[in-house]
């Protein structure tokens, strides 16, 4: 068991630039959530995937953000058009559906220049 | 929709005094799980404690204890005996059906 990973854990990125993140869950895991967390603030539920379906997206995750699960495994975050607002610690976590027990990765902390 | 409420902004100790987080939410499931996580200077996540809704006997682990009251949706932590590697922001968080919900978080600041 390697922990979720996630990368690159730091991005810094022009206004405008579109970014991917990619998370790596815990093999067995089946469930694979996305948040973001700003300074100051607790994580922000974005969206989550059971297996390679996308389950729910949170509002906060307008249309210039797009996440993906092909096969079930990893996972990436893509955002285009970057804002400002952007700038933020993505965190993924994965569980196993029944387990009701998370295992967050360290996170992509992003910053829009 | 849940929401969490922690009041404390920031808790200051000395090594080896006890710590208590407070906690309230709001929730209308009637089934739910709650967590406490702590996020220390490096950013990852550690899970602390997980209580199920139906349980509301108070546990000790180690150096935690919690005391959950389902009828006042409070669902408080501390830390006993506190080092300062006990320095971090905690956070309290409701789970309704694989949607974690964080408060705010409460930064604990432990100096030797």
């Amino acid at each position: 068991d390697t922990g979720v990973s996630q990368d690159p854990r730091h991005k810094i990125t022009k206004r405008g630039q579109n970014v991917t993140f990619r998370c790596d869950p815990i093999s067995e895991h089946n469930r694979l959530y996305w948040y973001r967390q700003t300074l100051g603030q607790g994580p922000e539920f974005l969206t989550y995937f059971q297996n390679e379906a996308q389950l729910e997206k949170s509002r906060l995750l307008s249309d210039r953000f797009s996440a993906e699960r092909p096969k079930g495994s990893f996972s990436t975050l893509e955002i285009q058009r970057t804002e400002q607002g952007d700038s933020a610690m993505y965190l993924c976590a994965s569980s196993l559906l029944e387990a009701r027990g998370y295992t967050f990765g360290s996170g992509t902390r992003l910053t829009v220049v | 929709a849940q929401k969490v409420t922690q009041a404390q902004t920031e808790i200051s100790v000395v090594e080896k005094e006890d710590v208590t987080l407070d906690c309230v939410y709001e929730t209308r499931d009637t089934t739910y799980y709650l967590f406490w996580y702590k996020q220390p200077p490096s950013g990852e996540l550690v899970f602390l404690i997980r209580r199920n809704s139906f349980d509301e006997q108070n546990e000790i682990s180690g150096r935690y204890s919690w005391n959950f009251q389902k009828s006042t949706s409070s669902f408080n932590f501390t830390i006993t005996a506190s080092q300062v590697v006990d320095s971090a922001v905690y956070f309290c968080a409701p789970d309704s059906w694989g949607k974690l919900q964080f408060g705010a978080g409460t930064q604990v600041v432990v100096t030797p």
